[in-house]
């Protein structure tokens, strides 16, 4: 089992819908989540992270935690084709330097 | 304010020869890791720097080797390049009161 997974897809929504990106981890010592996005050919960029239980909201973004289920997800509302990227989520487990591990990504694609 | 650099931007290797790639970060970052990121396996740590002075492996660590020159930089060495480490490279760096790892644009390396 991987550390971290994630749907590669690809995901397609049409513009104007909700797109829920979906992550799951094994160890439940991780105590914080992020998601990047990453564009084609550019590096990640971060677009949030949580480390309690329930909902983060930022913008058209929702982050929502369940570390019971070990489980993480991203909501992106009224999508754009501008959200085309593949969304990469990745997990601290408590170090105190900032080390991550990646799920493999997955691709989502906005059309209009 | 540079964020993260990396140099080369690309490189093309023959089988055998070895090479350097040279990250530096402006941010006053204790932290700093070296990733590679193949088609559909999201971000794979190479090796990483906790602080300066310390250097540990990551996931993929075999056939590299790193040197934390100064608190700014941070290089990745391919001594003898095979063509499984065609990839794109990628150097972050984390680092107090922050909590995101920053990206270099990446290295697009090519070995035939």
């Amino acid at each position: 089992q991987k550390e971290v997974e994630q749907n590669s897809g690809p995901l397609s929504v049409p513009e104007g819908a909700i797109a829920s990106l979906n992550c799951t981890y094994s160890d439940r010592g991780s105590q914080s989540f992020f998601w990047y996005r990453q564009y084609s050919g550019k590096s990640p960029e971060l677009i949030m992270f949580i480390y309690s239980n329930g909902d983060k909201e930022d913008g058209r973004f929702t982050a929502q935690l369940n570390k019971a289920s070990q489980y993480v997800s991203l909501l992106i509302r009224d999508s754009q084709p501008s959200d085309s990227a593949t969304y990469l989520c990745a997990v601290n487990r408590g170090t105190s330097y900032g080390k991550l591990t990646f799920g493999q990504g997955t691709i989502l694609t906005v059309h209009p | 304010n540079a964020g993260v650099t990396q140099t080369p931007k690309f490189q093309v290797l023959k089988t055998g020869q070895s090479m350097t790639l040279q990250c530096a970060q402006d941010m006053n970052h204790n932290s700093m890791y070296w990733y590679r990121q193949d088609p559909g396996m999201g971000l794979r740590l190479i090796y990483y720097s906790a602080s300066e002075g310390t250097t540990d492996k990551g996931e993929v660590p075999n056939g590299y080797n790193v040197s934390r020159l100064n608190k700014r930089e941070f290089s990745l060495r391919l001594e003898s390049a095979a063509p499984s480490q065609t990839s794109v490279y990628f150097c972050a760096s984390w680092g107090i009161p922050s909590y995101e790892q920053y990206f270099g644009p990446g290295t697009r390396l090519t070995v035939t």
